[in-house]
């Protein structure tokens, strides 16, 4: 199994939008709505900041929202601030009975 | 408040067995509404699911490491556990535990340990 898709990076300046991509297949993303994403500090624990692709867990910033459509999921995080920065990766159930991470993301805020 | 913390020996010789323990403080790995899991992260690399398991013993693993790994858990103790066997190089990371939804948050690694840095090297 294949990690899922991600870029390898994306930026953005303060204030701005930013859209990370996840893309799988149809027997992971494309045929679950068990779609996670992750923060992660280098150094630090990754933080689940959307569940099932679009909930937020309680103290998550509402600056961050997750979508889905077909094969690809996203992640967009809007008003940019200096302590979004950090690397992302989406994660999938899949119909192996498996997860999948994505390959993860790096957002430098400018 | 729930909190993980893994434990292991740091450092493994080539074809050994790595051997790790998560201890759960502050809640039962028996609650029926979660899983439990062990994530991993190579230096430079990024997040790779190794497998998880349900309280009743359900367990599953990744196909890539599913012929050297086995994951164990000890309810009275809190704790469960992670074996790793024919270990290399390419072994070496960070190791997670975490939580993983079940009746919600499906799926979600919601609580993580700190991690644990395993070097294996002769």
């Amino acid at each position: 199994q294949s990690a899922l898709t991600q870029p390898a990076s994306v930026s953005g300046s303060p204030g701005q939008s930013i859209t990370i991509s996840c893309t799988g297949t149809n027997s992971d993303v494309g045929d679950y709505n068990f779609v996670s994403w992750y923060q992660h500090h280098p150094g630090k624990v990754p933080k689940l900041m959307i569940y099932e692709v679009s909930n937020r867990p309680s103290g998550v910033s509402n600056r961050f929202s997750g979508s889905k459509s077909g094969d690809t999921a996203s992640l967009t995080i809007s008003g940019l601030q200096a302590e979004d920065e950090a690397d992302y990766y989406c994660s999938s159930y899949t119909s192996a009975n498996t997860h999948l991470f994505g390959t993860g993301t790096k957002v430098t805020v400018l | 408040q729930l909190q993980l913390q893994e434990s292991g020996p740091g450092l493994v010789k080539p074809s050994e067995t790595l051997s790790l323990t998560c201890t759960v403080f502050g809640g039962s790995i028996s609650n029926s509404n979660y899983y439990w899991g062990w994530i991993r992260q190579p230096p430079g690399e990024g997040l790779e699911w190794i497998g998880s398991f349900y309280y009743t013993g359900n367990t599953y693993y990744n196909p890539s490491l599913k012929t050297r790994v086995t994951i164990s858990v000890d309810t009275s103790k809190g704790q469960f556990s992670l074996k790793l066997n024919s270990v290399t190089a390419a072994d070496t990371a960070v190791y997670y535990c975490a939580r993983q939804g079940f009746s919600s948050r499906y799926y979600a690694f919601d609580i993580w340990g700190q991690g644990t840095m395993i070097t294996v090297s002769s």
